[in-house]
């Protein structure tokens, strides 16, 4: 079955706007979860939907909101945009059904210039 | 907040050797897994490990979950150019606001694997 699924690949921002990503996850997961990954701070944790609720959150400021769709599909948004926030922003989701183990997609790179 | 230690950072090695690496924790977690990720691509998932002390191969690779659950290691047999590239720890914490259903992955810094053939 696909993998999971994450649009746009790359993009480029300039500050002060703000982006949308979008991820489908593997057919049939219900759970979803974005990551930032940058070469200072690593991997972390962003947020994770279940169910389109939002049920956990890392340590993030407002400007990073997400949104889950009923098709388990989901967005985030970053807001006002920094140049700090350029990064590989990663989707995962879930197997309810074989232990939780997460998968995640190939990621999309944004650059805030 | 929580943080992994993984070590080594980074690991240069000839082709044919064998590859150690391990991550600690001050928590426990109740699952570790070990990811690859090559350049531009995300992190695909090798091997999960959800009991303590248990010891699971995928092929030439060979990882273990701590007696204590703080801790893990992953090793690589007979490594080949095709390996290089970073590993990373994450240990999955517990999300007590849903039952105690798994919650999100916590990760380690990365080792980033360099073989000469």
């Amino acid at each position: 079955k696909a993998g999971v699924t994450q649009t746009p690949r790359y993009l480029i921002k300039t500050r002060g706007q703000q982006v949308t990503l979008s991820c489908s996850p593997i057919s049939g997961h219900r759970s979803v979860s974005w990551y930032q990954q940058t070469p200072g701070q690593g991997l972390q944790f962003l947020f994770e939907y279940f169910s389109e609720t939002q049920r956990n959150k890392g340590n993030f400021p407002g400007r990073f909101s997400g949104r889950q769709f009923s098709n388990s599909r989901s967005e985030m948004n970053v807001s006002t945009l920094e140049l700090g926030d350029s990064a590989l922003y990663l989707c995962a989701s879930r197997s309810t059904e074989l232990r939780n183990t997460i998968y995640f997609g190939e990621g999309s790179w944004l650059t805030v210039v | 907040g929580q943080q992994l230690n993984q070590s080594p950072q980074s690991m240069f090695i000839q082709e044919g050797e064998d590859v150690s690496m391990n991550c600690t924790s001050s928590s426990i977690f109740n699952t570790w897994l070990w990811y690859k990720q090559d350049p531009g691509e995300g992190p695909v998932l090798l091997i999960a490990l959800y009991k303590a002390g248990e010891l699971t191969s995928n092929g030439r690779l060979t990882a273990q979950f701590g007696i204590t659950r703080k801790d893990s290691f992953l090793n690589i047999s007979a490594s080949i150019p095709s390996d290089v590239g970073i590993y990373f720890c994450a240990g999955q914490l517990t999300n007590m606001n849903y039952g105690g259903s798994q919650g999100n992955l916590i990760f380690g810094k990365g080792t980033k694997l360099s073989v000469k053939p």
